[in-house]
């Protein structure tokens, strides 16, 4: 079956300017997480949506991430004024239920690769 | 604040050989992730580990948990090449510990190259 896909795959951006990364979790799947990959590092938590309801956005740097999950399903993370720190790849995660309540585990998607200029 | 630790960040081994990778976390846990990325690539579920003396074996590799000591192993037997790639232990913290146990910390990761 279909796995997480995301979009983007690759993206450039020049410092200051914004970009929106898409992920299309599992269907069905009620969690998704965003993370964030520097390079040579594990991934790191950013966010977390249960359904269309972000229950934990702990993670997110600053204020110029931004991230939604209007119907349930489809998210994107936005980045405002870019700088080169953001670069990393940007990972999404999603699983089948309630993961507070469950030992779901997490099925990724390929990433994107975000490069600040 | 859970934090993970995993041992040896590289390792460089030759087929045929065994050897472990492991991973320490900080404070109690209620299930313990390896996943393998491939360069390039997502990562792919290996194992989940949710209780004290799990163990789990998929082809050549072995994972086990023991809770009291907060160590999992990922033991590699009779390496071969095509297990080269990048393991990554996670922990959960427990759903009764206060944290959000929803949010998996990563370790940094074991580059693994098998050689001829």
């Amino acid at each position: 079956g279909a796995g997480v896909s995301q979009s983007p795959r690759y993206k450039v951006a020049k410092r200051g300017q914004d970009v929106a990364l898409r992920c299309d979790p599992i269907s069905g799947h009620v969690s998704l997480f965003w993370y964030q990959q520097a390079l040579g590092q594990g991934p790191e938590f950013l966010t977390y949506f249960q359904n269309e309801a972000q229950l934990d956005k702990s993670g997110l740097p600053s204020d110029r991430f931004f991230a939604e999950r209007p119907e349930g399903s489809v998210s994107t993370l936005k980045i405002q004024r870019t700088q080169q720190e953001d670069s990393a790849v940007y990972l999404c995660a999603s699983s089948k239920s309630r993961t507070g309540y469950s030992q779901e585990t997490q099925y990724f998607g390929p990433g994107t690769r975000l490069l600040v200029l | 604040e859970l934090k993970v630790e995993q041992n040896p960040l590289f390792l460089s081994m030759q087929e045929g050989k065994n050897y472990t990778i492991y991973c320490n976390y900080s404070t109690t846990s209620d299930r313990l992730y390896w996943y393998r990325q491939d360069p390039g690539k997502s990562l792919e579920s290996l194992f989940v580990l949710l209780s004290n003396g799990a163990v789990k074996q998929e082809g050549r590799l072995m994972a086990s948990l023991d809770t009291k000591a907060r160590l999992s192993t990922l033991h590699i037997t009779a390496a071969v090449h095509d297990l080269s790639a990048t393991y990554f232990c996670a922990a959960a913290p427990r759903w009764n510990s206060g944290g959000s146990n929803y949010k998996l910390t990563f370790g940094k990761g074991t580059l693994l190259t098998v050689n001829p």
